[in-house]
């Protein structure tokens, strides 16, 4: 069973605060990297899809970066926003076996108040 | 363009009965994953279909089974249901198997209860 360990469970900060949370994955069988938003009554929404050791993106004021030698991934918000109230998903994809599969985490639910 | 449509959005079932859910992908889309979120859990992998084959399966019992469809529509089934199958079940679609490279766009879910 894949473990993919995110932290903090939760989050509460400050309209206009910076923020970062992480994502812990296997360091074996790395495929990609996925992160997603889920607000409230609404789809999970694709933020970034990484590959490669050392990746960055960026989208407006939200960045990830990516480490898959030690299996972590970093997401970033610039400035947060009350509408980034939402649950952050990363999920590990793996090319164990001769099936790819996404395994997620649990999430940070990251709360921004006005 | 469309979005993946699960169908129904809500339902209520009884112990011991068997259930079909629904999922549309995106055209052109021939993966379709399922999932499973029940509070405190996150998105727990049911199984994955790709152009018609089942290539991943996770950790369920048997109860829990799916198809897809030569237009790439999936469904699950879940028979002799229990209590604890209540939950939020989300189907996500993509150009490629899960876990690659490409993006997954998902449902709104159904909201299955089990009473």
């Amino acid at each position: 069973i894949l473990n993919v360990e995110q932290s903090p469970q939760s989050l509460h900060v400050q309209e206009g605060d910076s923020t970062n949370f992480t994502c812990s994955f296997p360091s074996s069988n790395f495929y990609a990297l996925h992160w997603y938003r889920w607000e409230t009554a609404k789809s999970p929404e694709a933020l970034f899809v990484m590959t490669l050791n050392g990746d960055e993106k960026k989208k407006g004021r939200i960045s990830a970066t990516l480490n898959t030698k030690e299996g972590y991934s970093y997401l970033y918000i610039k400035g947060s926003q009350p509408e980034d109230s939402a649950t952050y998903l990363c999920a590990f994809g793996d090319s164990g076996g001769s099936n790819y599969k996404l395994t997620f985490g649990k999430g940070t639910l990251l709360t921004v108040n006005p | 363009k469309a979005g993946v449509t699960q169908t129904p959005r809500y339902l209520i079932k009884t112990r011991g009965q068997q259930v079909t859910l629904s999922c549309s992908p995106i055209s052109g889309h021939r993966s379709v994953s399922w999932y499973q979120q029940t509070p405190g859990q996150g998105l727990q992998f049911l199984f994955e279909y790709f152009s018609e084959t089942q290539r991943n399966k996770g950790n369920f019992p048997g109860r829990f089974s799916g198809r897809q469809f030569s237009n790439s529509r999936s469904e699950m089934n879940v028979s002799t249901l229990e209590l604890g199958d209540s939950a939020l079940y989300l189907c996500a679609s993509s150009l490629e198997q899960s876990g690659m490279n490409t993006e997954a766009f998902f449902g709104q879910g159904t909201r299955l209860t089990v009473v």
